[in-house]
């Protein structure tokens, strides 16, 4: 049964500091690692998709990268901001592009201004 | 672009009765369509994958005959619980591609069923 793990579980931080999460994936099979920012009563948004050894993606104060080989992407938020606040999800995709999702239980982060 | 609504957003009903969730891409046409089940401090799981104009392919351990899926469009999928129960009672939402084969998926806001 492939599993993913996020860490922590839940995060709270103050307003200006930076944070980090891990999503941890099998390796085998693996085709794409997506990560989704869902606020409480909205849509799961999606931040980032990864597929190769060593991406590194941005979006303003987020980024993210992936180790395909060690099975691990970090998630990094820079300067947190109140509007952050969020459950931040993983999820990955095994056995090529038609392959599921297996989605991560999330990290949930609050931001105290 | 890539919205995704849900409708109803929340919903209670007896046991025994059945309830249809309704998940439409609202800007583009959806080639796949997917319903994922949560529980309580769970993971978001995979219960079915639906096509337009074919039968949905469902996950292991999830009844066919309990959560038919109807995908009769390009842009509207449903789902109904059918002899709903109380341990059918979660979280379920839907999410739609834009393109066959890739896994970027936009996501509808969820339904939270109760049943009573």
């Amino acid at each position: 049964i492939l599993n993913v793990e996020q860490s922590p579980q839940s995060l709270h931080v103050q307003e200006g500091d930076s944070t980090n999460f891990t999503c941890s994936f099998p390796s085998s099979n693996f085709y794409a690692l997506h990560w989704y920012r869902w606020e409480t009563a909205k849509s799961p948004e999606a931040l980032f998709v990864m597929t190769l050894n060593g991406d590194e993606k941005k979006k303003g104060r987020i980024s993210a990268t992936l180790n395909t080989k060690e099975g691990y992407s970090y998630l990094y938020i820079k300067g947190s901001q109140p509007e952050d606040s969020a459950t931040y999800l993983c999820a990955s995709g095994h056995g090529g592009s038609q392959g599921n999702l297996i989605f991560g239980k999330g990290t949930k982060l609050s931001v105290k201004p | 672009g890539a919205v995704v609504s849900q409708h109803p957003s929340r919903v209670i009903c007896k046991s025994g009765t059945s309830v249809k969730i309704e998940c439409r891409s609202l800007d583009f046409q959806a080639t796949t369509m997917f319903w994922y089940r949560q529980f309580p401090k769970q993971s978001l799981m995979l219960m079915a994958t639906s096509n337009e104009g074919s039968k949905a392919t469902y996950e292991q351990g999830v009844e066919k005959d309990k959560f038919l899926i109807n995908h009769a469009s390009l842009t509207l999928s449903t789902l109904t619980v059918t002899s709903a129960h109380p341990e059918d009672s979660s979280f379920y939402i839907c999410s739609a591609t834009r393109v066959v084969g890739r896994h970027e998926q936009f996501f509808g806001p969820g339904t939270r069923l109760t049943v009573l």
